[in-house]
């Protein structure tokens, strides 16, 4: 069962556009959401995160929006730019997790030029 | 971020033989070392978590005789695969966290190809 749903699969937006990637979680107790960057036959990189007493972080062309209510938070790529064709996961921890993140299933991003 | 390494980058092997992967934190120590595992177009799924100096907590379903991980120290953790099959070919990542709150960082992976 994942505790972290992440939607949609696969995305296709022009150079210059928004790139939007959802998250829904059900476990109140996570704290901690950060977003991971993965380039085929890499790891993934930690691209920002968030805590859940705030509403938005901003990151250059990346922001994370958040809402605690709803219990989703999304990811906003800006002037999105091929070079960010990539794989993007959503995750999330609990404190006493022990640091222990579940994932969310992944987006493919595709920037067409 | 941090610095993560893993070595080999990627490793070829014959069925039936044990391959290890090192995982080293360059720049920070870790108190916990995660190891990853993920298949093509898929999420990472844990494998199991490690505490330096003590023996490691296996997900359900991860064989613990078949994927010994130590962590012998705080910038230093291992994991072999012993008596590798073709269904063990997938890509390994390990990730070294300094502690509560604190951010999480991955290394770049080992691509595990069994023959």
């Amino acid at each position: 069962q994942q505790q972290v749903k992440q939607s949609p699969q696969s995305l296709i937006v022009q150079k210059g556009g928004i790139s939007i990637i959802n998250c829904a979680y059900e476990n109140t107790a996570f704290d901690y959401f950060p977003w991971y960057q993965q380039f085929p036959g890499k790891g993934p990189a930690l691209l920002i995160a968030i805590r859940p007493d705030v509403s938005e972080k901003k990151e250059g062309r990346f922001t994370i929006s958040f809402n605690k209510s709803a219990k989703q938070f999304s990811l906003h790529i800006m002037d999105s730019q091929p070079g960010d064709s990539a794989t993007y996961f959503c995750a999330a921890r609990t404190t006493d997790s022990w640091g222990k993140l579940q994932f969310g299933a992944g987006t493919q991003v595709v920037v067409t030029p | 971020g941090a610095v993560v390494s893993q070595h080999p980058s990627w490793v070829i092997c014959k069925s039936g033989t044990s391959v290890k992967i090192e995982c080293r934190s360059l720049d920070f120590q870790a108190t916990t070392m995660f190891w990853y595992r993920q298949f093509p177009k898929q999420s990472l799924m844990l494998m199991a978590t490690s505490n330096e100096g003590s023996k490691a907590t296996y997900e359900q379903g991860v064989e613990k005789d078949k994927f010994l991980i130590n962590h012998a120290s705080l910038t230093l953790s291992t994991l072999t695969v012993t008596s590798a099959h073709p269904e063990d070919s997938s890509f390994y990542i390990c990730s070294p966290y300094r502690g509560v709150n604190n951010e999480q960082f991955f290394g770049p992976g080992t691509r595990l190809t069994v023959l």
